[in-house]
């Protein structure tokens, strides 16, 4: 089985453009997470889907960002207008989300995103 | 809210140390909790999980024991190897009904293990 795959595995934008991150989810995992880590925040949760509908976005900045997951094989995440302080590596993470697996991430490597 | 505390920043041993890693957590009721290891360009990894008070996770020669009583969830290991360098993150699991898998981390621990 392959895992989550992540693409580009790093980009780097001018202030003031967009950016947008992709993710395969493992195949048959019910549940797709996007989570942002930093130097100073660590690892700060974004967004969450399950079965294709958004569940959690409370964790997304109100403006620039925006999560979808179109089909169960893939999710994007946007970020309109980039400002420095984006600049992070974008974690994208699935589940199973069934009894003993629930939270039981499956990360892929990342997308670094440095926006200059 | 549910948070997650890990005392130490950063932890240096010689190899065939043993580990300890403090983790305390602050919620209602019985939350999951979660160790994951995060090595240098790669996303997390699952280690263990528990539920239960008094439940013991463990892997890879990685345990820890849930303690309601104290609120933790302590990483151990008897032995270390250089292998085992890598960044260490306890993790709260989210609530029935809701987010119910979505995993509040705490900030990380960098274990450098000197051969």
């Amino acid at each position: 089985n392959a895992g989550v795959i992540q693409t580009p595995r790093h980009k780097v934008t001018g202030k003031g453009q967009e950016a947008t991150l992709w993710c395969e989810p493992i195949s048959g995992h019910s549940a797709v997470f996007w989570y942002r880590q930093t130097i100073v925040q660590g690892l700060e949760f974004l967004t969450y889907f399950r079965n294709q509908a958004p569940i959690d976005d409370s964790g997304m900045p109100k403006e620039r960002f925006s999560a979808q997951m179109p089909n169960q094989s893939h999710s994007t995440l946007k970020i309109q207008s980039t400002q420095p302080q984006d600049s992070a590596v974008y974690l994208c993470a699935s589940s199973l989300e069934t009894g003993a697996n629930t939270g039981q991430l499956y990360f892929g490597e990342g997308s670094k995103l440095t926006v200059l | 809210g549910d948070s997650v505390t890990q005392t130490e920043g950063q932890v240096a041993l010689s190899e065939e140390d043993f580990l300890t890693i403090h983790c305390n957590y602050s919620a209602s009721g019985y939350p999951a909790l979660f160790w994951y290891v995060q090595y240098p360009g790669e996303g997390p990894q699952f280690l263990f999980r528990a539920s239960r008070d008094k439940e013991k996770g463990s892997s890879r020669g990685f345990e820890a024991t849930y303690d309601k009583g104290t609120t933790s969830f302590h990483l151990r290991k008897a032995s270390v190897q250089e292998s085992d360098s890598a960044v260490y993150y306890c993790a709260l699991g989210g609530r029935r009904g809701s987010a119910l898998g979505r995993l509040h981390f705490g900030a990380g621990t960098q274990l450098i293990v000197i051969p």
